[in-house]
């Protein structure tokens, strides 16, 4: 089954200790990106991957690092955890952006809460 | 950068209702998008607009982007229990080689049976 796999689901972790939530696709898709998502504020980009070893910064990269070292993974890191990174967080693939038949496949979401 | 403004951002309608809900940009669009998510899975594209003037349905959903390119609506007939969710619309951006999707900040739609 085409999937977008995020891990894991539901993760609550301390200010400052290092995480990662990782993100892997099966439809060899080229394009991989990362989203938060807050209450009244939409889904907003943290990083994006046209290709391996290709990122950019999203809207909001502050604080989260991400690689792409092989095609099908894309994991989001957070080196030093804060509160304000609680959120709803997306992983999302695609062939390529901007194709007709390339809509963003997203992953069931990563809860994470930061004390 | 780009902003886009979704309204409205909340609605409670009785099932059998029809439903509408647009979004605005402060700059012209190539493309509109509109998602929807399901309470606790990430969101699924509905229907794609790519041209200035296109009406689009998709079953029960029925989207059109604006002739002046800066805004698109998506309207929902005979709203069932099923359509519950959040409905972002969603613009995608092309700079310098690379391509990314803004989106609105949603539409929450409660459905009563």
């Amino acid at each position: 089954e085409a999937q977008v796999t995020q891990n894991p689901r539901y993760l609550i972790t301390v200010t400052g200790k290092k995480l990662t939530v990782t993100c892997s696709q099966n439809m060899n898709h080229e394009y991989m990106s990362w989203y938060r998502q807050d209450p009244g504020l939409g889904l907003r980009q943290i990083y994006y991957s046209m290709n391996v070893e290709v990122t950019d910064k999203g809207d909001v990269p502050e604080g989260y690092k991400v690689s792409r070292k092989e095609k099908r993974n894309f994991p989001l890191i957070l080196e030093s955890p804060s509160p304000n990174q609680t959120s709803l967080y997306f992983c999302a693939s695609s062939p390529t952006v901007g194709n007709y038949n390339s809509p963003l496949h997203f992953g069931n979401g990563t809860r994470l809460t930061v004390t | 950068g780009q902003q886009l403004n979704q309204s409205p951002q909340s609605m409670f309608i009785q099932e059998g209702e029809d439903v509408s809900m647009n979004c605005t940009s402060s700059s012209i669009f190539n493309t509109w998008l509109w998602y929807k998510q399901d309470p606790g899975e990430g969101p699924v594209l509905l229907i794609a607009l790519y041209k200035a003037g296109e009406l689009t349905s998709n079953g029960r959903l029925t989207a059109q982007f604006g002739i002046t390119r800066k805004d698109s609506f998506l309207n929902i007939s005979a709203s069932i229990p099923s359509d519950v969710g959040i409905y972002f619309c969603a613009e995608q951006i092309s700079q310098g080689g690379s391509e990314k999707l803004v989106f609105g900040k949603g539409t929450k739609l409660t459905v009563n049976p």
